[in-house]
């Protein structure tokens, strides 16, 4: 049973270019769920998803982010005009059901340099 | 609030034991997470516990938790250089599905 699939791994973009951010999550999954780990920093929430669904969007910064999980095909964390203090790793973490008892296993990460 | 706190080093000998701790503030939590982060990794699951125990174990680790000053710990028995990493505790927020995570520490074990 293949883990939680992020890539690319290592995504380079300039200042002002969009990154697009791909998590598969675990088979039989359908909740995911999206960190942001700033240099010696730790994990930080930015939303949570379902199947079509946001269910919590609280840690997404207000502008430039957004998430999809459509019906088919990957999650995707989007960042328009990215700006050099995003650089960060983001990781993608999947669950089966829907409360919060749930264990959430994660991907390796997507890290992103904004030059 | 949210806010899970560690401390950031912790260096031990190969062979000692290692104990990391980790309080917390909502304690609505039902359970509590410890994960295991390499060098230019992701986070790998080690343990967790349910708000209704006390203690866990599993081979080397025993995670306890006293619920009373929402303060968690890890220990790691006969620890080994492998075991050099970054821990993070991590608690549910709310029952609402976000992990809220620690800084991490920062775990250096010398031969």
């Amino acid at each position: 049973n293949a883990g939680v699939m992020q890539n690319p791994r290592h995504l380079v973009r300039r200042r002002g270019q969009e990154a697009r951010l791909r998590c598969s999550p675990m088979k039989g999954h359908s909740h995911v769920y999206w960190y942001r780990q700033l240099p010696e920093e730790g994990l930080k929430f930015m939303v949570y998803l379902q199947k079509e669904n946001i269910i919590d969007e609280s840690g997404m910064p207000k502008e430039r982010f957004s998430a999809e999980f459509p019906k088919e095909g990957p999650s995707i964390l989007r960042i328009q005009q990215v700006v050099r203090g995003d650089s960060a790793a983001y990781f993608c973490a999947s669950s089966p059901l829907t409360r919060g008892t749930d264990t959430q296993y994660f991907g390796p990460g997507t890290r992103l340099t904004v030059l | 609030g949210e806010d899970v706190e560690q401390s950031l080093f912790l260096s031990v000998r190969e062979g000692d034991s290692s104990v990391i701790n980790c309080t917390y503030t909502d304690s609505s939590s039902t359970y509590l997470y410890w994960y295991k982060q390499e060098p230019g990794a992701g986070l790998q699951l080690l343990t967790y516990i349910f708000s209704n125990m006390d203690m866990k174990q599993d081979q080397r680790l025993t995670v306890l938790l006293n619920k009373k000053d929402k303060h968690l710990s890890l220990r790691i028995a006969d620890t080994q250089t492998g075991d050099s990493a970054i821990y993070f505790c991590a608690e549910i927020y709310n029952q609402g599905g976000k992990l809220i995570f620690g800084q991490g520490t920062e775990l250096s074990v010398k031969p």
